[in-house]
């Protein structure tokens, strides 16, 4: 059965301080892995897209990398703007054209 | 670009009463749209997988008859909760397809009185 499982389920940093967040999955053929942010009371803003092991994507303070079991996404000196729940997901071929399996996100607070 | 529209992003409605939600892509069109739930402090639960021109696919344990979804066309699904009830309160949420990227819309928050 496919599955993504994400971890810690709640991060607290200082500002500045740099962390990974992880997803871990299994899926029978991997078609994408995709990372959201969704801030309180908020549709899910998409972040990136990773295809292949080896793949590594950039936006500002955020880098996210995939292997063929996980994905970690790196935030590298942390602003308390960066505060926020991460999602992860994927999505695999077989099933529905752009169907989405989430994980249980992690809960990603900032401190000044 | 790839930005999805909600409305409306609040509504109050009394018991037994019928809601109506409307999920647009604004700059593209999207064959597939998905209707997801969300409760407090959990992740997206998908509720249902809206094709354009066909019949809703429903997740198991979602009653087709009481969440209608329409996808009439390329740009705009909708997603009704008949004889809503205060379990049904919830924040629903509209995500459409472009290429393999789902783009999500800001979310609706029902409450059922």
């Amino acid at each position: 059965e496919d599955q993504v499982t994400q971890s810690p389920e709640a991060l607290r940093l200082q500002e500045g301080e740099s962390s990974s967040l992880n997803c871990s999955y299994t899926v029978s053929g991997l078609r994408g892995l995709f990372w959201y942010r969704q801030d309180p009371g908020k549709g899910p803003e998409f972040l990136f897209t990773l295809y292949s092991a080896g793949e590594e994507k950039e936006k500002e303070r955020l880098k996210a990398t995939l292997t063929k079991k996980e994905s970690f996404l790196h935030i590298t000196a942390p602003k308390p703007e960066d505060s926020a729940t991460y999602l992860c997901a994927v999505g695999n071929y077989g099933g529905a054209t752009n169907k989405l399996i989430f994980g249980t996100g992690t809960l990603l607070a900032v401190q000044p | 670009g790839a930005v999805v529209s909600q409305h409306p992003s609040w509504v109050i409605c009394k018991s037994g009463t019928s809601v109506k939600i409307e999920c647009r892509s604004l700059d593209f069109q999207a064959t597939t749209m998905f209707w997801y739930r969300q409760f407090p402090k959990q992740s997206l639960m998908l509720m249902a997988t809206s094709n354009e021109g066909s019949k809703a696919t429903y997740e198991q344990g979602v009653e087709k008859d009481k969440f209608l979804i329409n996808h009439a066309s390329l740009t705009l699904s909708t997603l009704t909760v008949t004889s809503a009830h205060p379990e049904d309160s919830s924040f629903y949420i509209c995500s459409a397809g472009w290429g393999e990227t789902q783009y999500f819309g800001p979310g609706t928050r029902l409450l059922v009185l």
